[in-house]
This record gives structure tokens, C-alpha cells and sequence, in this order.
């Protein structure tokens, strides 16, 4: 079965200062891998997804994401943290096939940034 | 082109009733997916739809169906609610089945169903 891991359910981060956000999967085949953003009351907003190719994927809103198939990891990356980018991050697994599940999230990590 | 549209955006309900939550997918798209996002579970996989057949289901009870109309529109129902039931229910859209290709889902904003 697949999973997501996010290992950080919240993170401080003063705006200016670089950030990442930690995404473990484990998936059988090739996976499809997503970052979404969510700010309060909202629904989820698409920041990048990797399907396949060049591995470093770029995304909106400056974000960009590293994708390593050794580690199982597609970690989430920004240079500059704005107050605007606090909101809730959600990393996602889907299937490359057909007759997938769905996507599946990880549990999500709360980013705050202090002025 | 217009998002992902949900109706109604909230809901209050008693225990033992039932709801229906609707979604409007994008112009184009022909695959439907649910979720249920709540606190303790987080965003869970309720069901797929694709020309009107149920094509993927995720772990919830029977009491959670749902159905897809000629024209992509979806409905999700919900019969003999439980306190537990209390969520942010999402809808996603995507041109074909989520799974297949290069697709990619886009969330509506959700309906936030509370069950007194």
C-alpha cells in the first residue's frame, strides 16, 4: 500500500529565511508525486508535481521540490519564506497506472512564519 | 476557465440524518474524486468517479455513496450520520482518471459538514 510521510507537523520559520518541508513515500511502481498548499477555510491549491524527468521540479509562488528515488524522498523548497506562504502544506503519492486509489496524503505540516 | 465549484460550502446536520454534498467539476474534466479531510484522520480517499461509474473506492462504509450525472457533475451522499462524520468534504477534477497519465486533480474549496 502506498503512504506519505511528512515528519514535521509544524515549522517556525522567520520570513526571509530559506525553508524545507520533508516528504517521505513509499510507493511499488513509479510514482506521481504532488505538493499542496491549503490556507485556512480553503481547499488545496496545486504548488508542483513530478510525473517524471528532470528530477529538481519547479512550481508556483517560487517553490520548487527535489525529487530522490534512493531516499523515497520529494522534499519541498522555497529560498525566501513570505508571511503569506503560512498555511498548511500537504505532500501526495498517486499511482501511475490504472485502477489507482486515489491520492494519498501525507498528514500535513503547518508552516509559520515569524516576522 | 471556473474552478472546481462545491454547494453548499457548509452544512449542519443531526445524528441519523442523511446529506447530499454536490460538485461542479472544470469545464473538460470527466474524472470526479472525494476526500474527506478531518483533524485526527487528515485527507482520505473516499471514491473516483469517470463516466458515471464508480472506479476507485477508498475504506469508508456504505453509508458514503455517491453518483456522477452525463455531465460530469457529481453528488456524494451520506445516509445515518455519525458525530464522526463531522469533516471538510473536497472534491477534485481532473480530465481523465486520476490515476492514469500525466492527469492532475484540482480541489474545489470544500463543504464543511458539521453533525450535531
Amino acid at each position: 500500500a502506498q503512504s506519505v510521510t511528512q515528519p514535521d507537523i509544524h515549522i517556525t520559520v522567520s520570513e526571509g529565511a530559506s525553508l524545507e518541508l520533508r516528504c517521505n513515500y513509499s510507493y511499488g511502481a513509479t510514482p506521481y508525486l504532488f505538493w499542496y498548499v491549503q490556507s485556512p477555510g480553503q481547499g488545496l491549491q496545486l504548488l508542483l508535481k513530478y510525473f517524471s524527468g528532470d528530477t529538481l521540479v519547479q512550481g508556483i509562488k517560487g517553490f520548487e521540490a527535489e525529487f530522490k528515488r534512493s531516499q523515497s524522498s520529494f522534499n519541498l523548497r522555497k529560498p525566501s519564506v513570505h508571511w503569506s506562504d503560512a498555511a498548511e502544506y500537504f505532500c501526495a503519492v498517486g499511482g501511475a497506472g490504472g485502477g489507482a486509489d486515489g491520492l494519498t496524503f501525507g498528514k500535513g505540516t503547518h508552516l509559520i512564519i515569524q516576522p | 476557465k471556473a474552478g472546481v465549484t462545491q454547494t453548499p460550502r457548509y452544512l449542519i446536520k443531526t445524528r441519523g440524518q442523511q446529506v447530499t454534498l454536490s460538485c461542479s467539476p472544470i469545464s473538460g474534466h470527466r474524472s470526479v474524486s472525494w476526500y474527506q479531510q478531518t483533524p485526527g484522520q487528515g485527507l482520505q480517499f473516499l471514491f473516483e468517479y469517470f463516466s458515471e461509474t464508480q472506479r476507485n473506492k477508498g475504506n469508508f462504509p456504505g453509508r458514503f455513496s455517491g453518483r456522477q450525472f452525463s455531465n460530469s457533475r457529481s453528488e456524494m451522499n451520506v445516509s445515518t450520520l455519525e458525530l464522526g462524520d463531522s469533516a471538510l468534504y473536497l472534491c477534485a477534477s481532473s480530465l481523465e482518471l486520476a490515476g492514469f497519465g500525466t492527469d492532475t486533480q484540482y480541489f474545489g474549496p470544500g463543504t464543511r459538514l458539521t453533525v450535531l
